[in-house]
């Protein structure tokens, strides 16, 4: 399977714990997404890379929340002292620069904090 | 981002056309429509875009209206599985930054 990955696809934490999740994007592909999605809501962006360098994060991405991807290649999504309002579905998604129409979303990390 | 308005849910039967609405009538010149959808517990999958120009492809076609402020998406014989929610996205085409704005979506039901 070629296409976005994302581990692990779910998660249940307590309250206050930290958290980390991986996306590994299709290989050839020189920007990555992170979004967030609660229920019923369309997913909310929350930073991109091209390649290693993080180009924008949005106001949602809070000092708890820190994103890297440090050899270009595989993302991680690391949220510490997690809260209930954390719970969702974090999606990750990448495209070629000169494709940014066109980008392809992984399955998701649905986390729960409890 | 210019704002889009679609209805929330509609209705349709196997093998017949689909037509799905987008209201965007603040679009400004630079900004392309795009439309994903998103399968039942899948991330979103992108379906097609355009900016001036009716486009088609396997999976659709958009007609956008000559004024550019609303557009459709054709879904031309109904499946199954293409029951989902499709989302209608402007993005500015001169920006670098390319996150994309989701609204809520229309949930397509499909019936046999």
């Amino acid at each position: 399977d070629t296409g976005v990955s994302q581990d692990p696809r779910h998660k249940i934490t307590k309250r206050g714990q930290n958290v980390t999740f991986r996306c590994d994007p299709i290989s050839e592909h020189n920007r990555l997404y992170w979004y967030r999605q609660t229920l019923g809501q369309g997913p909310e962006f929350l930073t991109y890379f091209q390649n290693e360098a993080q180009l924008e994060k949005s106001r949602l991405l809070s000092d708890r929340f820190s994103a890297e991807r440090p050899k270009g290649s595989f993302s991680t999504l690391e949220i510490q002292r997690t809260e209930q309002g954390d719970s969702a579905m974090y999606l990750c998604a990448s495209s070629l620069r000169d494709r940014v129409y066109e980008q392809y979303f992984g399955p998701g990390t649905r986390l729960t904090v409890t | 981002d210019a704002k889009t308005t679609q209805p929330n849910s509609m209705e349709s039967n196997e093998e017949e056309p689909v037509h799905l609405p987008c209201n965007h009538s603040t679009i400004s010149g630079t900004d392309y429509i795009h439309w994903y959808r998103q399968l039942p517990s899948q991330g979103p999958e992108y379906v097609i875009h355009g900016l001036t120009s009716n486009v088609n492809n396997r999976m659709a076609s958009l007609a956008i209206a000559e004024d550019r402020k609303s557009s459709t998406l054709i879904l031309h014989r109904a499946t199954l599985r293409d029951a989902a929610v499709y989302y209608c996205i402007l993005r500015d085409g001169n920006q670098a930054g390319t996150a994309l704005i989701f609204g809520k979506g229309t949930t397509l039901s499909v019936s046999s």
